[in-house]
C-alpha cells in the first residue's frame, strides 16, 4: 500500500517555466489537497478536490492549477514559475466523510525557482 | 481569521526529561484541534484529534490535553526517536460545509531529544 505518491521529490526551475506536480494516492479517498510549506510559516492551502470532476481555491491559489480527471489523481501545475514559489509542496489526502483534518500526506516536492 | 501559535520554536531535551509544547490558537468556532509529526524531509504523519475543551488523547509517551484557548502536547521520558518538529493545526466549524474544511497550520515545535 503506496499511500500518497508525490514525483517529482526535487526539482529545479527558471522564472517563466512551466510544471506540473504530479500526486497519487491509492486509498480511495475523496479529499485531496496541496499545501506549500515555507521557512517560519505553517502549512498553507493551495488548492483543494472533494471528488472528481470538482476543485476549489484554497488560502495561496494565484500561479497554480489543478484538476481532477480520477479520484487517485491530483496533479499541481505551475503557469509560470516566480521566485516566490520556491518551496516545498505537499498533497494530502483523506475521506471527506471523516474528518478531512485527518490527513496523509506524501513526501513533498521540493521546487527552487531561480 | 483563525491563528495559530506555537512555542517554543524550537526544545532540546535530554532522554527522559519530561516536557510540554504549547499551541495557542483563536478560531470562528473549532470543529477539531490537530497534532501531527513531521521528521527531516518527510511529509507530516497524523497523531491525534481533540473536539472539546478537556479532551485528552494519549499515544505512547505523548499527551495531547486541550482548553478553550490553547492545547499542550506533554512528552513524558522522551526517547532520541521522538526528536522530530511537532504541527499543531485547527479547523474551523464554518457557517456553511463548503467542503474546504481548511486546516490552519503553526509554524511548528523543533524538538530535539539527546542520549
Amino acid at each position: 500500500n503506496a499511500g500518497v505518491t508525490q514525483t517529482p521529490k526535487f526539482q529545479v526551475l527558471k522564472t517563466g517555466q512551466s510544471m506540473t506536480l504530479q500526486c497519487a494516492q491509492d486509498m480511495n479517498h475523496e479529499y485531496m489537497s496541496w499545501y506549500r510549506q515555507d521557512p517560519g510559516m505553517g502549512l498553507r492551502l493551495i488548492h483543494y478536490s472533494v471528488g472528481a470532476g470538482i476543485t476549489d481555491q484554497g488560502e495561496v491559489p494565484n500561479g497554480y492549477n489543478v484538476s481532477r480527471s480520477t479520484t487517485e489523481d491530483f496533479p499541481l501545475r505551475l503557469l509560470s514559475a516566480a521566485p516566490s514559489q520556491t518551496s516545498v509542496y505537499f498533497c494530502a489526502s483523506s475521506y471527506f466523510n471523516t474528518n478531512t483534518g485527518e490527513l496523509f500526506f506524501g513526501e513533498g516536492s521540493r521546487l527552487t525557482v531561480l | 481569521e483563525d491563528q495559530v501559535t506555537q512555542s517554543p520554536e524550537a526544545l532540546r531535551l535530554q532522554e527522559g526529561e519530561s516536557s510540554s509544547l504549547n499551541c495557542s490558537y483563536t478560531v470562528s468556532g473549532l470543529r477539531g484541534l490537530f497534532w501531527y509529526r513531521q521528521d527531516p524531509g518527510k511529509g507530516p504523519e497524523f497523531l491525534f484529534t481533540l473536539y472539546s475543551a478537556g479532551e485528552e488523547k494519549e499515544k505512547e509517551r505523548l499527551k495531547a490535553t486541550l482548553t478553550k484557548k490553547e492545547s499542550f502536547l506533554h512528552i513524558t521520558a522522551p526517547k532520541p526517536e521522538d526528536s522530530a518538529t511537532y504541527l499543531c493545526a485547527v479547523q474551523a466549524r464554518a457557517a456553511k460545509d463548503t467542503g474546504r474544511r481548511a486546516l490552519t497550520f503553526g509554524s511548528g515545535t523543533r524538538l530535539q531529544v539527546q542520549p
